[in-house]
């Protein structure tokens, strides 16, 4: 059973460039979650994907938008970057079942730098 | 609005018990969770809460009381790599799905 894993380990971009972050869930799980974590902070919730839809959405603008795929790969795109999205990106994958709370599993996350 | 509060910084001796300290004013409760992170590293799971009393695990045992909004997570026979930021985190239900919402976490430092 493979954990979640992250792609790539570090970026560096500058002001209003585009990234594309990449996450693959653990074997068997539906969902996944995507998180910002600031410096010194704990991680905050951007949103969540399940099968394949956007299911909850944190306090993120629209420049935020996340795809998730038929094989629960998982992809956010943020836009128009800005200093303050400098931050650990964190995916987390869990598998959703009706009436049932099941544990996140996170990876080990994407330093993002914004120049 | 969420609130979640833990101690910023702790300090203790390398063999002793420490308690870390989370109140919490949510709307909606469905669950805490405590997470150990190693600076740069993924969060990992320590233990979950649903129901109040004590959970025991090895060296690790966290409390809740659902009514006073509050927890904590008790480290025992401290060790060296037990240095890390601890996370405390509530399970919201809301629009039909759960989300965690974490506090900023509590950095301990754990000397010889």
């Amino acid at each position: 059973e493979t954990g979640v894993t992250q792609s790539p380990t570090h970026l560096i971009k500058t002001r209003g460039q585009q990234v594309t972050l990449r996450c693959s869930s653990q074997s068997g799980h539906n969902t996944v979650s995507w998180y910002q974590q600031a410096l010194g902070q704990g991680p905050q919730f951007i949103f969540q994907y399940y099968r394949e839809e956007e299911n909850g959405r944190g306090n993120f603008p629209p420049r935020f938008s996340g795809l998730q795929f038929p094989n629960y790969s998982s992809e956010l795109n943020v836009n128009a970057l800005e200093l303050d999205d400098s931050a650990l990106y964190l995916c987390a994958s869990s598998l959703l079942l009706a009436g049932t709370y099941n544990e996140q599993f996170f990876g080990p996350g994407t330093r993002l730098t914004v120049l | 609005g969420q609130n979640i509060d833990q101690p910023t910084e702790m300090t203790a001796t390398e063999g002793a018990i420490v308690q870390i300290n989370c109140t919490y004013q949510t709307s909606g409760f469905n669950g805490l969770f405590w997470y150990q992170q190693h600076a740069g590293e993924a969060p990992t799971f320590l233990s979950y809460n649903v129901l109040d009393g004590l959970e025991e695990k090895g060296r690790f045992s966290s409390f809740l009381s659902r009514s006073k909004g509050y927890s904590y997570l008790l480290l025992k026979e401290l060790q060296m790599k037990d240095s890390a930021s601890y996370l405390c985190a509530v399970i919201l239900f809301s629009g039909g799905y759960n989300k965690l919402i974490f506090g900023a976490g509590t950095r301990l430092a754990v000397h010889p």
